[in-house]
């Protein structure tokens, strides 16, 4: 298994700022992403985060309001830029271990005021 | 897409019953997973089966999949209070690692 963690657990925030968002597993995966989880909905998937390379966005999401960082196999950060209060989500990372298994961090709450 | 489309979206027993909650999807799978996650808390990891498992037990939870007709469930036998929660199942493809979360289903027992 894998054990995640992510800082911080919750911001309030103002429009137009930035804020990163840190992952960090306890044991080498395989794999990183980050979901984001709006209030009531299931989660969508926003980015592979690729180690040591570019993050592979899906539809809709861009590099430029979520900047993605992998600089090892078991860390990862996500930027939300520019923010506005259409941001206002739960941001999870999570983790594919080699059995191919994916475990999820708690979850940073994001409040753009 | 392969998305994962839970059935029912919501699903309220009693205590001590049993929970059947259904996922469809519509292309091949690698894996099929099922999470759990509590009001205003993160997910938790219940089961994995793969496309060539047809039946996994945990505990009280026993997975089916039935790659044939694209579907697999859930069944969480002699419900508690604390199975109260929302289920997702969330699918991979063999060419592709990224998992694609359904709607999920909102579970309620009730006392």
């Amino acid at each position: 298994s894998a054990v995640i963690s992510q800082k911080p657990s919750r911001d309030i925030c103002q429009r137009g700022t930035s804020l990163t968002i840190q992952c960090q597993v306890d044991s080498q995966v395989t794999m990183m992403f980050w979901y984001r989880q709006q209030p009531g909905q299931s989660l969508t998937l926003i980015a592979t985060a690729n180690q040591g390379s570019e993050a592979t966005y899906e539809s809709g999401f861009v590099i430029d309001k979520f900047p993605i960082s992998r600089p090892n196999l078991t860390f990862s950060t996500l930027t939300v830029s520019n923010m506005s209060p259409e941001d206002s989500s739960i941001y999870l990372c999570s983790a594919e271990t080699r059995e191919e298994t994916q475990y999820f961090g708690p979850g940073t709450r994001l409040l753009v005021l | 897409s392969q998305q994962g489309e839970e059935d029912p979206q919501a699903l309220s027993i009693q205590e001590g019953e049993n929970a059947t909650m259904n996922c469809s999807y519509k292309t091949s799978i690698n894996n099929l997973q099922w999470y759990r996650q509590n009001s205003g808390r993160g997910l938790v990891h219940l089961i994995l089966i793969r496309s060539n498992e047809r039946e996994k037990h945990s505990g009280r939870l026993r997975v089916t999949l039935d790659t044939s007709k694209k579907s697999s469930s859930l069944l969480i036998t002699a419900s508690r209070a604390a199975d109260t929660a929302s289920y997702f199942c969330a699918t991979d493809a063999w060419w592709d690692d990224k998992i694609i979360f359904g709607k999920g289903t909102r579970l309620h027992i009730l006392p």
